[in-house]
């Protein structure tokens, strides 16, 4: 059974400051990987998705990284604004036969950026 | 992309009741997900929604406690029955387009069951 972790479950730091989430998953059969972002009552929005054969994709601020040999991916987001608190949740596909897919989600981290 | 909408987005129950999710869609989508997200904890698959069939339930969730009703491509339901203060969670709507690998996410139903 896919099980995701995230580490840390909550970050404080200061605006302007990079920093990096980990992710892991627990069977690299994955079809892809994929990095939410969750703000209160507005739902889950993508930021990035890896496919299994990448290693990283870009947004912006944002990098995400995959190794999935190891079942790790981070990502890392450049000069922290206050407008970056949120609950970064990672997500990882898996295919269950045919047409169906299944996505697992970790337990998120919640990042907090102080002015 | 696609812009889905959830009613109510909060409610408050009392243990016993039912509550019933709406999830509306603003295009034809190939699947619809009702997933659950209890405090503190990922969110978790309850089911797959069916156009003009049975739900698909994932191992721990039933029909007779989460009926679900999906009448058309844009449309569905989740229903919450005999609530106990264990169903307090955010309750949310996730749907896939064809040939898109990636998943979009309704602004949530937060339900506290008293």
């Amino acid at each position: 059974k896919q099980e995701v972790t995230q580490i840390p479950a909550a970050l404080s730091v200061p605006e302007g400051e990079n920093l990096v989430l980990n992710c892991s998953f627990t069977d690299s059969a994955i079809y892809n990987l994929q990095w939410f972002r969750q703000d209160p009552g507005k739902g889950l929005t993508s930021l990035l998705l890896i496919q299994s054969s990448q290693r990283e994709q870009t947004s912006g601020r944002l990098n995400a990284s995959l190794d999935k040999s190891s079942g790790r991916s981070t990502l890392y987001i450049a000069a922290s604004q206050p407008g970056d608190s949120a609950t970064y949740l990672c997500a990882v596909r898996v295919h269950e036969g045919g047409s169906n897919y299944k996505l697992t989600f970790g337990k998120g981290t919640l990042l907090t950026v102080n002015p | 992309s696609a812009v889905i909408s959830q009613k109510p987005s909060r409610d408050i129950c009392q243990r016993g009741t039912s509550l019933t999710i709406q999830c509306q869609v603003d295009s034809q989508v190939t699947m619809m997900f009702w997933y659950r997200q209890q405090p503190g904890q990922s969110l978790t698959l309850i089911a797959t929604a069916n156009q003009g069939s049975e739900a698909t339930y994932e191992s721990g969730f039933v029909i007779d406690k989460f009926p679900i009703s999906r009448p058309n491509l844009t449309f569905s339901t989740l229903t919450v029955s005999n609530m106990s203060p264990e169903d307090s969670s955010i309750y949310l709507c996730s749907v896939e387009k064809v040939r898109e690998e990636t998943q979009y996410f309704g602004p949530g139903t937060r339900l506290l069951v008293l």
